[in-house]
Protein backbone atom coordinates (compact mmCIF):
# COMPACT_ATOMS: atom_id res chain seq x y z
CA UNK A 1 0.00 0.00 0.00
CA UNK A 2 2.00 3.05 -0.99
CA UNK A 3 -0.28 5.40 1.30
CA UNK A 4 -1.97 8.96 0.22
CA UNK A 5 0.19 10.20 -2.67
CA UNK A 6 -0.20 14.19 -3.06
CA UNK A 7 1.86 15.64 -6.15
CA UNK A 8 3.63 18.25 -6.31
CA UNK A 9 5.80 18.13 -2.73
CA UNK A 10 6.32 21.86 -3.65
CA UNK A 11 5.04 24.55 -5.34
CA UNK A 12 6.18 28.17 -5.67
CA UNK A 13 4.36 30.75 -7.61
CA UNK A 14 3.53 34.11 -8.17
CA UNK A 15 0.36 36.08 -6.68
CA UNK A 16 -2.30 35.89 -9.81
CA UNK A 17 -1.14 32.30 -10.76
CA UNK A 18 -3.22 28.93 -11.14
CA UNK A 19 -2.29 26.17 -8.44
CA UNK A 20 -3.05 22.94 -8.86
CA UNK A 21 -3.06 20.70 -5.79
CA UNK A 22 -2.90 16.55 -6.97
CA UNK A 23 -4.32 13.88 -4.51
CA UNK A 24 -4.29 9.92 -4.96
CA UNK A 25 -6.40 8.76 -2.11
CA UNK A 26 -5.82 4.71 -0.64
CA UNK A 27 -7.25 2.03 -2.88
CA UNK A 28 -10.74 1.66 -1.35
CA UNK A 29 -10.89 4.54 0.76
CA UNK A 30 -14.38 6.11 0.09
CA UNK A 31 -13.67 9.69 2.46
CA UNK A 32 -11.30 11.89 0.76
CA UNK A 33 -10.11 15.22 2.74
CA UNK A 34 -8.43 18.00 1.94
CA UNK A 35 -7.10 20.41 4.62
CA UNK A 36 -4.44 23.27 5.22
CA UNK A 37 -1.62 23.67 7.36
CA UNK A 38 -0.65 26.88 8.76
CA UNK A 39 1.42 27.66 12.42
CA UNK A 40 -1.29 30.12 13.63
CA UNK A 41 -4.35 27.99 12.67
CA UNK A 42 -3.00 24.67 12.60
CA UNK A 43 -5.04 21.59 10.00
CA UNK A 44 -8.25 23.51 9.04
CA UNK A 45 -10.42 21.40 7.41
CA UNK A 46 -11.16 22.76 3.86
CA UNK A 47 -13.54 20.20 2.20
CA UNK A 48 -14.39 16.57 2.06
CA UNK A 49 -15.61 13.76 0.01
CA UNK A 50 -17.90 10.95 0.29
CA UNK A 51 -17.33 8.47 -2.61
CA UNK A 52 -16.70 11.26 -4.87
CA UNK A 53 -19.50 13.60 -3.94
CA UNK A 54 -18.63 16.95 -2.07
CA UNK A 55 -19.90 16.88 1.57
CA UNK A 56 -18.91 19.37 3.15
CA UNK A 57 -17.20 22.83 2.06
CA UNK A 58 -17.89 25.41 4.54
CA UNK A 59 -14.16 25.43 4.95
CA UNK A 60 -13.14 26.60 1.35
CA UNK A 61 -12.18 29.91 2.15
CA UNK A 62 -13.58 31.81 -0.90
CA UNK A 63 -14.44 31.27 -4.24
CA UNK A 64 -10.85 31.50 -5.39
CA UNK A 65 -11.05 27.72 -4.32
CA UNK A 66 -12.37 24.58 -5.91
CA UNK A 67 -11.92 21.04 -5.59
CA UNK A 68 -13.07 17.99 -7.82
CA UNK A 69 -12.94 14.43 -7.53
CA UNK A 70 -14.00 13.12 -10.53
CA UNK A 71 -13.20 9.10 -10.00
CA UNK A 72 -12.31 7.43 -6.92
CA UNK A 73 -8.67 7.72 -7.40
CA UNK A 74 -7.92 11.59 -7.91
CA UNK A 75 -8.78 14.80 -6.21
CA UNK A 76 -7.62 18.10 -7.05
CA UNK A 77 -7.67 21.26 -5.22
CA UNK A 78 -7.33 24.56 -7.04
CA UNK A 79 -6.84 27.81 -5.87
CA UNK A 80 -7.07 30.43 -8.62
CA UNK A 81 -5.69 33.63 -8.68
CA UNK A 82 -3.37 32.57 -6.02
CA UNK A 83 -2.39 35.24 -3.17
CA UNK A 84 0.52 35.51 -0.50
CA UNK A 85 -1.79 34.21 2.31
CA UNK A 86 -2.77 31.02 0.68
CA UNK A 87 0.94 30.23 1.49
CA UNK A 88 0.57 27.14 3.67
CA UNK A 89 0.39 23.09 4.03
CA UNK A 90 -1.83 21.44 1.55
CA UNK A 91 -2.60 18.01 3.07
CA UNK A 92 -4.83 15.44 1.13
CA UNK A 93 -6.29 12.40 3.58
CA UNK A 94 -8.55 9.36 3.56
CA UNK A 95 -10.47 6.92 5.11
CA UNK A 96 -12.67 4.09 5.20
CA UNK A 97 -15.79 4.14 5.93
CA UNK A 98 -15.82 7.81 8.22
CA UNK A 99 -13.93 8.47 11.06
CA UNK A 100 -15.56 6.91 13.78
CA UNK A 101 -14.08 3.57 12.60
CA UNK A 102 -11.19 4.44 10.16
CA UNK A 103 -8.47 6.88 11.12
CA UNK A 104 -7.66 9.65 9.03
CA UNK A 105 -4.86 8.31 6.31
CA UNK A 106 -2.61 11.75 5.37
CA UNK A 107 -0.33 12.11 2.57
CA UNK A 108 3.32 14.20 3.30
CA UNK A 109 1.20 17.51 2.18
CA UNK A 110 1.92 20.31 -1.07
CA UNK A 111 4.21 23.03 0.22
CA UNK A 112 2.72 25.64 -1.25
CA UNK A 113 4.35 29.53 -0.90
CA UNK A 114 3.03 32.50 -2.90
CA UNK A 115 5.40 34.96 -3.69
CA UNK B 1 -12.58 30.73 22.26
CA UNK B 2 -11.40 28.26 19.53
CA UNK B 3 -13.15 24.85 20.06
CA UNK B 4 -9.90 22.95 21.01
CA UNK B 5 -7.25 24.91 22.52
CA UNK B 6 -3.65 23.39 22.87
CA UNK B 7 -0.25 24.83 23.77
CA UNK B 8 1.90 25.26 20.86
CA UNK B 9 5.29 24.65 22.77
CA UNK B 10 7.60 23.84 22.31
CA UNK B 11 8.36 21.59 24.61
CA UNK B 12 11.76 20.02 25.54
CA UNK B 13 12.57 17.46 27.92
CA UNK B 14 15.45 15.07 28.43
CA UNK B 15 15.53 11.08 27.09
CA UNK B 16 13.96 9.19 29.31
CA UNK B 17 11.79 11.46 30.87
CA UNK B 18 7.60 10.91 31.04
CA UNK B 19 5.76 13.79 28.56
CA UNK B 20 2.57 15.19 29.21
CA UNK B 21 0.94 16.79 26.38
CA UNK B 22 -3.09 18.11 26.78
CA UNK B 23 -5.43 20.22 25.11
CA UNK B 24 -8.80 21.71 26.78
CA UNK B 25 -12.18 21.83 24.82
CA UNK B 26 -15.42 23.77 24.94
CA UNK B 27 -17.84 21.39 23.35
CA UNK B 28 -19.65 18.36 25.39
CA UNK B 29 -20.56 17.03 22.13
CA UNK B 30 -17.59 15.89 21.31
CA UNK B 31 -17.45 11.98 21.33
CA UNK B 32 -14.34 10.50 20.46
CA UNK B 33 -10.70 11.82 21.35
CA UNK B 34 -7.78 11.07 19.31
CA UNK B 35 -3.94 11.68 19.25
CA UNK B 36 -1.73 12.33 16.10
CA UNK B 37 1.90 12.58 15.49
CA UNK B 38 3.55 14.40 12.57
CA UNK B 39 7.04 14.34 11.73
CA UNK B 40 8.30 16.81 10.06
CA UNK B 41 7.53 17.29 6.72
CA UNK B 42 4.88 14.60 6.95
CA UNK B 43 1.61 14.04 7.51
CA UNK B 44 0.28 13.44 11.21
CA UNK B 45 -0.37 9.69 11.47
CA UNK B 46 -2.77 8.48 14.12
CA UNK B 47 -1.27 7.64 17.46
CA UNK B 48 -4.37 7.00 19.64
CA UNK B 49 -7.62 6.76 19.91
CA UNK B 50 -10.58 6.64 22.59
CA UNK B 51 -14.52 7.15 23.11
CA UNK B 52 -14.49 7.19 26.82
CA UNK B 53 -13.96 8.74 30.17
CA UNK B 54 -10.18 7.28 31.77
CA UNK B 55 -7.24 5.84 30.36
CA UNK B 56 -6.15 4.15 27.68
CA UNK B 57 -2.42 2.87 27.38
CA UNK B 58 -0.78 1.31 24.11
CA UNK B 59 3.52 0.42 25.27
CA UNK B 60 4.89 3.94 26.02
CA UNK B 61 1.50 5.94 25.73
CA UNK B 62 -1.03 6.70 27.86
CA UNK B 63 -4.40 8.71 26.29
CA UNK B 64 -6.08 10.06 29.60
CA UNK B 65 -10.07 11.77 28.95
CA UNK B 66 -11.84 14.01 31.61
CA UNK B 67 -15.30 14.70 29.75
CA UNK B 68 -15.96 16.41 33.07
CA UNK B 69 -13.17 18.92 33.03
CA UNK B 70 -13.46 19.02 29.06
CA UNK B 71 -9.65 17.55 29.27
CA UNK B 72 -7.34 15.27 27.34
CA UNK B 73 -3.54 14.18 27.81
CA UNK B 74 -1.30 11.97 26.39
CA UNK B 75 1.39 10.79 28.47
CA UNK B 76 4.69 9.49 27.07
CA UNK B 77 6.81 7.19 29.58
CA UNK B 78 10.53 6.02 28.48
CA UNK B 79 10.61 8.99 26.12
CA UNK B 80 12.66 9.10 23.21
CA UNK B 81 14.48 11.06 20.63
CA UNK B 82 12.29 9.07 18.06
CA UNK B 83 8.78 10.78 19.91
CA UNK B 84 10.27 14.38 18.69
CA UNK B 85 7.67 15.49 16.76
CA UNK B 86 4.78 17.78 16.82
CA UNK B 87 1.78 15.97 18.26
CA UNK B 88 -1.97 17.11 17.71
CA UNK B 89 -5.46 16.50 19.35
CA UNK B 90 -8.11 15.85 17.54
CA UNK B 91 -11.79 15.48 18.37
CA UNK B 92 -14.52 13.94 16.64
CA UNK B 93 -18.52 15.15 16.41
CA UNK B 94 -20.41 11.98 15.03
CA UNK B 95 -24.13 13.03 14.53
CA UNK B 96 -25.96 10.52 12.03
CA UNK B 97 -23.61 10.21 9.58
CA UNK B 98 -22.54 13.54 9.54
CA UNK B 99 -18.78 13.57 10.96
CA UNK B 100 -16.77 16.55 12.41
CA UNK B 101 -12.82 16.68 13.21
CA UNK B 102 -11.28 19.57 14.82
CA UNK B 103 -7.95 19.53 15.36
CA UNK B 104 -5.43 21.19 17.89
CA UNK B 105 -2.67 23.37 16.84
CA UNK B 106 -0.69 20.94 17.86
CA UNK B 107 2.47 21.20 20.86
CA UNK B 108 5.98 20.46 19.12
CA UNK B 109 7.81 18.14 21.16
CA UNK B 110 12.04 17.50 21.17
CA UNK B 111 13.65 15.03 23.35
CA UNK B 112 17.39 15.77 24.26
CA UNK B 113 19.70 12.74 23.95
Amino acid sequence: DAGVIQSPRHEVTEMGQEVTLRCKPISGHDYLFWYRQTMMRGLELLIYFNNNVPIDDSGMPEDRFSAKMPNASFSTLKIQPSEPRDSAVYFCASSFSGQMNSPLHFGNGTRLTVT
Amino acid sequence: QKEVEQDPGPLSVPEGAIVSLNCTYSNSAFQYFMWYRQYSRKGPELLMYTYSSGNKEDGRFTAQVDKSSKYISLFIRDSQPSDSATYLCALLISNFGNEKLTFGTGTRLTIIP
